[in-house]
């Protein structure tokens, strides 16, 4: 079963413009992951923000979390095309030893 | 440093054949995945490894699939027999430790499978 629900599950920009993508949850989690996989390739890790985490930036990446929604969000300022992929949320539950996948947000940058 | 490896990238079967895929993970991973991806879907997990012991195969159709990681490094998937529904990508990957404390899950490229 897939945890994460992504939101929007598709998402269409101008080159330049930000994309914000949602991650709801359901059950309590350790932390929480998100990747990125372009088209017919495997999937790239690209943060991690801790249950006791509510902010965290790297790079043009800004992620959010808030446990008692059992939300995430993700934010890529100043898209480029080649941030044209799909996006994942990743959650490691608590009680158990695996990370379930949502079902991702296609992103599509426009040159 | 090499990323994990897999093999091979494209396979067509016809449905009630069997298949095999191999994957090789980073060397010093103790921790191997398989994920099955069915189009427009997020990564489902099947099979994860710790060395050569087995975490979680909760989702692993055991009356069909199963999987092997002899020697705690490189692992097969095989599936017999194969049905239409299996047609997806089959994704590795390899962390340095367990899932579940915010492990780097590497992916490798994936196998696409095709049961017609």
């Amino acid at each position: 079963s897939q945890q994460g629900e992504e939101d929007p599950q598709a998402l269409s920009i101008q080159e330049g413009e930000n994309a914000t993508m949602n991650c709801s949850y359901k059950t309590s989690i350790n932390n929480l992951q998100w990747y990125r996989q372009n088209s017919g390739r495997g999937l790239v890790h690209l943060i991690l923000i801790r249950s006791n985490e509510r902010e965290k930036h790297s790079g043009r990446l800004r992620v959010t979390l808030d446990t008692s929604k059992k939300s995430s969000s993700l934010l890529i300022t100043a898209s480029r095309a080649a941030d044209t992929a799909s996006y994942f949320c990743a959650t490691d539950e608590v009680g158990y030893q695996k990370v379930t996948f949502g079902i991702g947000t296609k992103l599509q940058v426009i040159p | 440093e090499a990323g994990v490896a897999q093999s091979p990238r494209y396979k067509i079967i016809e449905k009630r054949q069997s298949v095999a895929f191999w994957c090789n993970p980073i060397s010093g991973h103790a921790t191997l995945y398989w994920y099955q991806q069915i189009l427009g879907q997020g990564p489902k997990l099947l099979i994860q490894f710790q060395n050569n012991g087995v975490v979680d195969d909760s989702q692993l159709p055991k009356d069909r699939f199963s999987a092997e990681r002899l020697k705690g490094v490189d692992s097969t998937l095989k599936i017999q027999p194969a049905k239409l529904e299996d047609s997806a990508v089959y994704l590795c990957a390899s962390s340095l430790g367990l899932a579940g404390r915010g492990e780097t899950q590497y992916f490798g490229p994936g196998t696409r499978l095709l049961v017609l």
